[in-house]
């Protein structure tokens, strides 16, 4: 069983660059969450989704946009990135109740 | 303003010994609280969990204590051993928030052989 696959796992882009994470889950569950990790904060919520076509602003939205399309995908999109998101991503997953599964990661570089 | 406090950065215990990482929070709605254990490069991982109608949750050498008048938690492993070095995070839910979590900064724990 995959779980939950984030792609990619590491990404260096340019200050005003864009581009697109990608997180897949296998379990059928209903909501996602994007976190960002940085030292000494633990992980913030960026965005979440309850539901195939629902999403929903968390802690720290500004700078990101999100797409549930379909519901093992969630997108986590930079349109413009600046180096203040520089930082690990986390996609999570969860069925009903709080047992949240997380993907390994994206390390991104904003330079 | 964190909402889920982990005050202590970094914690070394002595293999075989007891290590208790601690956690405090702020908001009265929480009624869910987990703790994560991470290790590098990967995501973090479901470790334990008690509901505010507990006071204690216990699995293997991993017990859970809450105390909700002081807003407390805390995580006891015991015996320690090196493979529990790791970072934890506590994490915190209220089940009218689409169940989002609030994470704590994390407490590194390392366990000596």
């Amino acid at each position: 069983n995959a779980g939950v696959t984030q792609t990619p796992k590491f990404r260096v882009l340019k200050t005003g660059q864009s581009m697109t994470l990608l997180c897949a889950q296998d379990m059928n569950h209903e909501y996602m969450y994007w976190y960002r990790q940085d030292p000494g904060m633990g992980l913030r919520l960026i965005h979440y989704s309850v539901g195939e076509g629902t999403t929903a602003k968390g802690e720290v939205p500004d700078g990101y946009n999100v797409s549930r399309l379909k519901k093992q995908n969630f997108l986590l999109g930079l349109e413009s990135a600046a180096p203040s998101q520089t930082s690990v991503y986390f996609c999570a997953s969860r069925p009903n109740g709080y047992g949240y599964t997380f993907g390994s990661g994206t390390r991104l570089t904003v330079v | 303003d964190q909402q889920v406090k982990q005050n202590s950065p970094s914690l070394s215990v002595q293999e075989g010994r007891i290590s208790i990482l601690n956690c405090d929070y702020t908001n009265s709605m929480f009624d869910y609280f987990l703790w994560y254990k991470k290790y590098p490069a990967e995501g973090p991982t479901f470790l334990i969990s008690i509901s505010s109608i507990k006071d204690k949750n216990e699995d293997g050498r991993f017990t859970v204590f809450l105390n909700k008048s002081a807003k407390h938690l805390s995580l006891h492993i015991v015996p320690s051993q090196p493979g529990d070095s790791a970072v934890y995070f506590c994490a915190a839910g209220s089940s009218g928030s689409a169940r989002q979590l609030t994470f704590g900064s994390g407490t590194q724990l390392t366990v000596l052989p």
